[in-house]
């Protein structure tokens, strides 16, 4: 069975630029979950899906940030247009339950830089 | 809110020694506690975790046990490999499901 799959691992991109980042989760996961880590601190949640639905979004730090999942399959995470605090590595994960003890699956994440 | 505490890094061990990775957390009521790792070049990965009070996580010779009174969720390894080293994290969630994590702790260790 596959794991959860991110594109592209790295983005080196100029202030002002557009990144769209890629999320793929495990076949039949209805939960997708984004996280950031930003210059070696925590882990921080930016928001969760259910199929298609944004459940939570909470963590979404302003409007330069949007993030889609069509048909309840793939995620994308767009940033536009992208400031130097943005920089860090964007995870995604999956899980299958909504209880809320369930595993959640993480991909390899993507490492944004932006110059 | 909720939060987590991790004992801060880098810890540098020798091979075969024993290991304590402190986590302490704030939440209301019963959250349930991860520890995740991510080993260079991969993705996070849950080693354990406990659902309740009293409860003993353990993976791959890691072991952590909920205490409810000391709000702690402390990671131990009674003999370390240098294939252990990695960034370990504490996490917790709660009702939403959303994992909150402490700030990660980097862990090297010498044959």
């Amino acid at each position: 069975e596959a794991g959860v799959t991110q594109f592209p691992s790295h983005s080196v991109i100029e202030k002002g630029q557009t990144v769209t980042l890629r999320c793929d989760p495990i076949s039949g996961h209805d939960n997708l979950y984004w996280y950031r880590r930003v210059m070696g601190k925590e882990i921080k949640f930016l928001l969760h899906f259910v199929k298609e639905s944004k459940q939570d979004e909470s963590g979404m730090p302003n409007n330069r940030f949007l993030a889609e999942r069509t048909g309840g399959t793939y995620s994308t995470l767009k940033v536009q247009p992208a400031e130097l605090e943005d920089s860090g590595v964007y995870f995604c994960a999956s899980s299958q339950d909504d209880y809320y003890t369930d595993t959640q699956y993480f991909g390899p994440g993507t490492r944004l830089t932006v110059l | 809110g909720n939060s987590v505490t991790q004992m801060e890094g880098p810890v540098t061990l020798s091979e075969e020694a024993f290991l304590t990775i402190n986590c302490t957390y704030t939440a209301t009521g019963y959250p349930s506690l991860f520890w995740y790792v991510q080993y260079p070049g991969e993705g996070l990965q849950l080693l354990l975790k406990a659902t309740k009070a009293d409860d003993k996580g353990s993976n791959k010779g890691f072991e952590a046990t909920y205490r409810k009174e000391t709000t702690s969720f402390h990671l131990e390894k009674g003999s370390v490999q240098v294939s252990d080293s990695a960034v370990y994290f504490c996490a917790l969630s709660q009702g939403a499901q959303k994992l909150v994590f402490g700030q990660g702790t980097r862990l090297t260790i010498n044959p």
